[in-house]
């Protein structure tokens, strides 16, 4: 079932944070998030597995709640090459499911 | 090259065409996935191979749609008979090693977009 991302599309200035949200009503594995700008390739960000971790790179960081079922995505202070579409794919406990990937945040950085 | 390399960029076919779309995974991935994208939504997972092999073509959504991977490269994903409704962006994405689909990142090419008239 695919996994429900909020808010749907957010406008920052540069420097702000922002904060997405990715919800499944079955239980994860796995939480997979990627950014995709207008006509290119969704490019990997990271991933969380199963266990209530928590990640991060440079100013991008990511949680995984196992039992609320849910991820979320940190932004901070904002940079212009942010902007794009973020999607989050999960993988179901069940296990070598496929990723199902909700229908993306729309990130707007503007200066 | 480095990346995910998928040809032609752009495609279109008159309805009731048969068209084929290539995707070159980077060298060595063991795994490549095939999406289909419509405007405005995330990727829908078609088929999956490890290397040669077709381990999952549950998301494939009619027998229209055929994948290949015949020497565990190159893999080409051939739709029959094409309709309007199959216009959409297909994204190819390879992986190094099979964990399981979760456990790896997959690296996306920049995809086809097919527009049937």
């Amino acid at each position: 079932q695919q996994p429900v991302q909020s808010p749907q599309a957010v406008i920052l200035r540069e420097g702000e944070d922002a904060v997405i949200n990715c919800s499944s009503s079955k239980a994860l594995y796995s939480v997979h998030w990627y950014r995709q700008k207008h006509g290119e390739a969704p490019v990997f960000l990271m991933i969380l597995l199963k266990g209530g971790e928590q990640k991060g790179h440079d100013k991008i960081s990511a949680s995984f709640n196992e039992k609320k079922q849910q991820s979320s995505l940190y932004l901070t202070a904002s940079q212009l090459s942010y902007s794009g579409t973020y999607f989050c794919g999960t993988e179901s406990d069940s296990g070598n499911t496929p990723l199902v990937f909700g229908k993306g945040t729309r990130l707007s950085v503007i200066a | 090259g480095a990346g995910v390399s998928q040809s032609p960029r752009y495609k279109v076919a008159k309805r009731g065409q048969d068209v084929a779309l290539r995707c070159d995974p980077i060298s060595g991935h063991v795994s490549l996935f095939w999406y289909q994208q419509a405007l405005g939504q995330g990727p829908e997972f078609l088929t999956y191979f490890q290397n040669e092999a077709q381990l999952d073509k549950s998301g494939l959504p009619s027998d229209r749609f055929f994948a290949e991977r015949p020497e565990g490269s190159v893999s080409t994903l051939k739709i029959q008979r094409t309709q309007q409704e199959d216009s959409a962006v297909y994204l190819c994405a390879s992986s190094l090693v099979f964990w399981g689909y979760g456990n790896q990142p997959q690296h996306f090419g920049d995809g086809t977009r097919l527009s049937i008239l």
